[in-house]
């Protein structure tokens, strides 16, 4: 049972353009979710999360939405750059022990930034 | 500043033989560790966490159980790998109350 889902395997987008990276997810007890930006042989780095309690969040270039009504998440990267080609993941918090938090990874998005 | 480590970076293995994965963290004291593993196509599935030495919870089950002997240290391992085995293990570390989880660089396994 597939809780995170991120349906578009690849993405490709030119230089200087918006990238949107898209994430579902079915478990309405998700109270939290990060992106995070994976290099090949690399382990995955936190990039930005977003509360439950909001619907936008923004760093730099980046900007996560969150749509709770449709269980829906995106990440828009602005303008994007040949540095930005790796592969995404999205990542949904719930359920907690103590203080320790448990995420729930989507299959990733490979995003190519073209010249 | 916190960093964390994990060895080795790729491992070959033949089936049934044992395995010990080591992964240590500076910089911070009694963090929350988790190791997760990256089948070929996947996500990335928690397979054990931690809060505190000697406490290790278990996601899945599977041939594979878990240590921590130290608070900064988290030990992966197994008697005897399968074939199923294989695949991209990381290990995570975060702070307390709702902070991020912070990804080693991971050990690609393969067993023959």
């Amino acid at each position: 049972d597939q809780q995170v889902k991120q349906n578009s395997p690849s993405l490709s987008v030119q230089e200087g353009r918006i990238s949107i990276l898209n994430c579902d997810y079915t478990n309405s007890m998700f109270d939290y979710f990060l992106w995070y930006k994976k290099y090949p042989a690399e382990g995955p780095t936190f990039l930005i999360s977003i509360s439950s309690i909001k619907d936008k969040n923004e760093d730099g270039r980046f900007t996560v939405f969150l749509n709770k009504s449709a269980k829906h998440l995106s990440l828009h990267i602005v303008p994007s750059q040949p540095g930005d080609s790796a592969v995404y993941f999205c990542a949904a918090r719930g359920g907690y022990t103590g203080t320790a938090s448990k995420l729930t990874f989507g299959t990733g998005t490979r995003l190519q930034v073209t010249l | 500043s916190q960093t964390i480590h994990q060895w080795p970076a790729t491992l070959v293995q033949p089936v049934g033989s044992p395995l010990s994965l080591e992964c240590t963290v500076e910089g911070t004291s009694n963090p929350n560790l988790y190791w997760y593993r990256q089948a070929a196509g996947r996500g990335l599935q928690l397979l054990f966490y931690s809060v505190g030495i000697g406490q290790i919870s278990s996601e899945v089950p599977q041939n594979l159980s878990a240590s921590r002997p130290q608070d900064r240290q988290f030990i992966l391992s197994s008697k005897k790998l399968l074939l199923s085995d294989s695949g991209f293990y990381l290990c995570a570390w975060s702070g307390q109350n709702n902070q991020p989880q912070h990804f080693g660089d991971g050990t690609r396994l393969s067993i023959l």
